[in-house]
């Protein structure tokens, strides 16, 4: 079976301060991968989303990153992070086939807040 | 990408169903209708989803208009457990697999 993975769950960062958050999926290869981000009361932003290694859409232009180093692996960061940068990150995975389902599978989350 | 709009809350009573309405009137005809809920800090967990007719599972059912410009996510028997946030996104189509997410609707559940 599939299973996602994210770390740290909670993090607590002063303005400025570099960001990297790790994502790794288990049980599937060439996956699609995407981060999201949560503000407090609001609805799911997609920040970036990836077909294959090496491969990144940004979705909003903005303070942060992302990379795809490995097949399963996806990392958001920032070189300095903005009191704005606060959330929930979600990264999730579809399977990366030509079958029109796109049914996402999300991790536990980071919550991040900046300070 | 096709815009969802849906109401921001809504509430039920337990073992009643519930009616979960989506407009996605800009849809196009070959993107598929999303339904997913999210519980308080956690991501979100896939329901169903459909591109023309009526879809069901063990978790809810799918009632997708005629015209498709809107769709129901129905819940049969509503439990405290089905309290949670719904979105439903509509897939933006072509090869790049992504889904667009609204603010959703915050179902309530009352014992």
């Amino acid at each position: 079976s599939q299973t996602i993975h994210q770390w740290p769950a909670t993090l607590v960062q002063p303005v400025g301060s570099p960001l990297s958050l790790e994502c790794t999926v288990e049980g599937t290869s060439n996956p699609n991968l995407y981060w999201y981000r949560q503000a407090a009361g609001r609805g799911l932003q997609l920040l970036f989303y990836s077909v294959g290694i090496g491969q990144i859409s940004s979705e909003v232009p903005q303070n942060l990153s992302a990379s795809r180093p490995q097949d399963r692996q996806f990392i958001l960061s920032s070189k300095k992070l903005l009191l704005s940068d606060s959330g929930f990150y979600l990264c999730a995975w579809s399977r990366g086939t030509s079958a029109r389902t796109y049914e996402q599978y999300f991790g536990p989350g980071t919550r991040l807040t900046v300070t | 990408d096709a815009k969802t709009t849906q109401p921001n809350s809504m509430e039920s009573n337990e073992e009643e169903p519930v009616h979960l309405p989506c407009n996605h009137s800009t849809i196009s005809g070959t993107d598929y209708i999303h339904w997913y809920r999210q519980l308080p800090s956690q991501g979100p967990e896939y329901v169903i989803h459909g591109l023309t007719s009526n879809v069901n599972n063990r978790m809810a059912s799918l009632a997708i208009a005629e015209d498709r410009k809107s769709s129901t996510l129905i819940l049969h028997r509503a439990t405290l457990r089905d309290a949670a946030v719904y979105y439903c996104p509509v897939d933006s189509g072509g090869s790049n697999y992504k889904l667009t997410f609204g603010k959703g609707t915050l179902l309530t559940v009352n014992p």
